[in-house]
């Protein structure tokens, strides 16, 4: 079975930047799939972050797009998460997931723990 | 506010038969857009419970139905288990935010 894990620094300051790595045993990423990334800020629901495919190409929030960037390494079989300039507001769980598409749709088939990552100075 | 609306909780007796709701638009579900459907037991990640609106992953109960009609779709749980009692989150596509969407989830009490 996939697993997933996610790391990085679990303090960020408002203004910097957010990095995460995500990584995948069980199955190598350039097989295929899109490998996505979602929060969840403390009780609240989810959010669909953004998702890249193994060849790069990308699909992001627009919300978040300009503040965004996922990258894929697969040489090692993980994926990135940079999410810059961040406020109070970027507070979450963060968690990375292989995603299943469907003829119109995707969903997160398989997930990371999560990790959460607050902002503060 | 979430694009899709659920209902903030339902409850059953263990062995009864509960359904969740999930409202969205034609912008949306009503657009033809699949839902999916997870579970999260709190404290632990989401798991993907119904896919594509009525498929169950490997190892996913049969007790576990979806259904989709409109702009709603629905989650059916039969022969409810204490384990059964968790969070209950429906996701989509939204075409006016080109992205994929939650609702804000259920909690799901089995009494």
């Amino acid at each position: 079975q996939v697993q997933l894990q996610e790391s990085g620094p679990g303090l960020v300051k408002p203004s910097e930047t957010l990095s995460l790595t995500c990584s995948v045993s069980s199955y190598s990423i350039s097989t295929g799939y899109y490998w996505g990334w979602i929060r969840q800020p403390p009780g609240k629901g989810l959010e669909w972050i953004g998702s890249i495919y193994y060849s790069g190409t990308t699909h992001y929030n627009p919300s978040l797009r300009s503040r965004v960037t996922i990258s894929v390494d697969t040489s090692r079989n993980q994926f990135s998460l940079n999410l810059r300039s961040v406020t109070a507001a970027d507070t979450a769980v963060y968690s990375c997931a292989r995603v299943l598409c469907t003829s119109n749709s995707c969903c997160a088939e398989y997930w990371g723990q999560g990790t959460l990552v607050t902002v503060s100075s | 506010q979430s694009v899709l609306t659920q209902p903030p909780s339902v409850s059953g007796a263990p062995g009864q038969r509960v359904t969740i709701s999930c409202t969205g638009s034609t912008s949306n579900i009503g657009a033809g857009y699949d839902v999916h459907w997870y579970q999260q037991v709190p404290g632990t990640a989401p798991k993907l419970l119904i896919y594509g609106n009525t498929n169950r992953p490997s190892g996913v109960p049969d007790r576990f139905s979806g259904s989709k009609s409109g702009s709603s779709a629905s989650l059916g749980i039969s022969g409810l288990q204490a384990e059964d009692e968790a969070d209950y989150f429906c996701q989509s596509y939204d075409t006016s935010l080109s992205n994929w969407v939650f609702g804000g989830g259920t909690k799901l009490t089995v009494l």
